[in-house]
């Protein structure tokens, strides 16, 4: 039964661009959570989906960021016109219910130069 | 504002010592609790749980205490082994709320031979 997946696990863009992280909940999960961590810290959340709809997007700046959850396929961070302050590593983590454990995927480390 | 924890300190054992990593959490609408282990370059990883109705749960060689009173979450770990080495993070979530984590910065716990 295979985990969260994320990819690319490393992605390296230069400022302007756009990173598109990606993330394959576990099989049987239909909620998933993004969060952000900057080094020697905690995670921050940033935004809760299910499938086709955005639940809670209370942590996600307001702008150049984007979420969703389609209804096939996987769950897509955006981030459009990066800048040096968007590097670090983004989690998802997938849950069966809204309440239940969440479980973590490996990673995007994003590095903007 | 609404944060949970510590700076990132470090704490260091010998093998075979029991550990106790500390957390301090502020919000008193917190109804569930969660201790995750984060190894270099990886996800989150759970440990152990406990609801708001609690004040003690013990897994395999691992022990969350509770104390709502003054709201302060441990973690122990008994007999502690090389491979414990890692980051923990405490995580709690709001009650009423959805299941977004607000996690801490999180402690160092590194273990010597």
């Amino acid at each position: 039964n295979a985990g969260v997946m994320q990819n690319p696990r490393h992605l390296v863009r230069r400022r302007g661009q756009e990173a598109r992280l990606r993330c394959s909940p576990m099989k049987g999960h239909s909620h998933v959570y993004w969060y952000r961590q900057l080094p020697e810290e905690g995670l921050k959340f940033m935004v809760y989906l299910q499938k086709e709809n955005i639940i809670d997007e209370s942590g996600m700046p307001k702008e150049r960021f984007s979420a969703e959850f389609p209804k096939e396929g996987p769950s897509i961070l955006r981030i459009q016109q990066v800048v040096r302050g968007d590097s670090a590593a983004y989690f998802c983590a997938s849950s069966q219910q809204g309440n239940n454990e969440q479980f973590f995927g490996p990673g995007t480390r994003l590095t903007v130069l | 504002g609404e944060s949970v924890g510590l700076h990132l300190p470090t704490l260091s054992v010998q093998e075979g010592d029991n550990s106790i990593i500390n957390c301090a959490y502020s919000n008193s609408a917190s109804d569930y609790f969660i201790w995750y282990k984060q190894e270099s370059g990886k996800g989150p990883q759970f440990i152990i749980d406990i609801r708001s109705n609690m004040d003690k749960r013990q897994g395999q060689r691992v022990t969350v205490l509770l104390n709502k009173t003054v709201k302060h979450l441990s973690l122990q770990i008994a007999a502690t082994q090389p491979g414990d080495s890692a980051v923990y993070f405490c995580a709690e979530r709001l009650s009423g709320g959805y299941n977004k984590l607000i996690f801490g910065a999180g402690t160092r716990l590194a273990v010597h031979p």
